[in-house]
């Protein structure tokens, strides 16, 4: 089946800093890509949509400057969380679809912010 | 996209088939069903998708009723792997992003 990866799997990094985390699909392209984040006994919340070639649409509540999501090609967007701090830690997923009806997952970031 | 009700929790003996239920009272008449399922510590899998008939797949089934406004999942045989939080999510395209409610909590006992 498709495959979609995340890289890194898990992150720590200290408060104010920025982090990026990558989405790939390893063996299909896609022109739309989405952003999950995951609390603690919580479900999946839907962030944003990653669009290749043009801006990511957030969901409501999410913020844009916080959150930056870049689609830089057909196989690649990444989340970038800038000025980090404590209360963004989370499990952060994104998705593809290969094929219509079939959303992909990738396994996750786990990012800690001490 | 409609809204979709599942029970909490359910639980089941290994082997044993597991009917997991889902309203989605408001759906419409071109509105997708998906199934999706989460390990722990995992992102989802997708398990399947349908619009008005029933579907089979190697991993389940979907049954979908006439009116469209409740489904079922089957698991033929449970193993300890199928434990797992499963989502019912109804969407208005089959390329739609997802919106994930609290889903069912499956427990499978040996």
């Amino acid at each position: 089946g498709a495959v979609v990866s995340q890289h890194p799997s898990w992150v720590i990094c200290k408060s104010g800093t920025s982090v990026k985390i990558e989405c790939r699909s390893l063996d299909f392209q896609a022109t739309t890509m989405f952003w999950y984040r995951q609390f603690p006994k919580q479900s999946l919340m839907l962030m944003a949509t990653s669009n290749e070639g043009s801006k990511a649409t957030y969901e409501q509540g999410v913020e844009k400057d916080k959150f930056l999501i870049n689609h830089a090609s057909l196989t690649l967007s990444t989340l970038t969380v800038t000025s980090a701090h404590p209360e963004d830690s989370s499990f952060y997923i994104c998705s593809a679809y290969p094929v219509p009806g079939e959303q992909y997952f990738g396994p996750g970031t786990r990012l800690t912010v001490t | 996209d409609a809204k979709t009700t599942q029970p909490n929790s359910m639980e089941s003996n290994e082997e044993e088939p597991v009917h997991l239920p889902c309203n989605h009272s408001t759906i419409s008449g071109t509105d997708y069903i998906h199934w999706y399922r989460q390990l722990p510590s995992q992102g989802p899998e997708y398990v399947i998708h349908g619009l008005t008939s029933n579907v089979n797949n190697r991993m389940a089934s979907l049954a979908i009723a006439e009116d469209r406004k409740s489904s079922t999942l089957i698991l033929h045989r449970a193993t300890l792997r199928d434990a797992a939080v499963y989502y019912c999510i109804v969407t208005t395209d089959s390329w739609g992003k997802l919106q994930f409610g609290a889903g069912t909590q499956v427990v499978v006992t040996p």
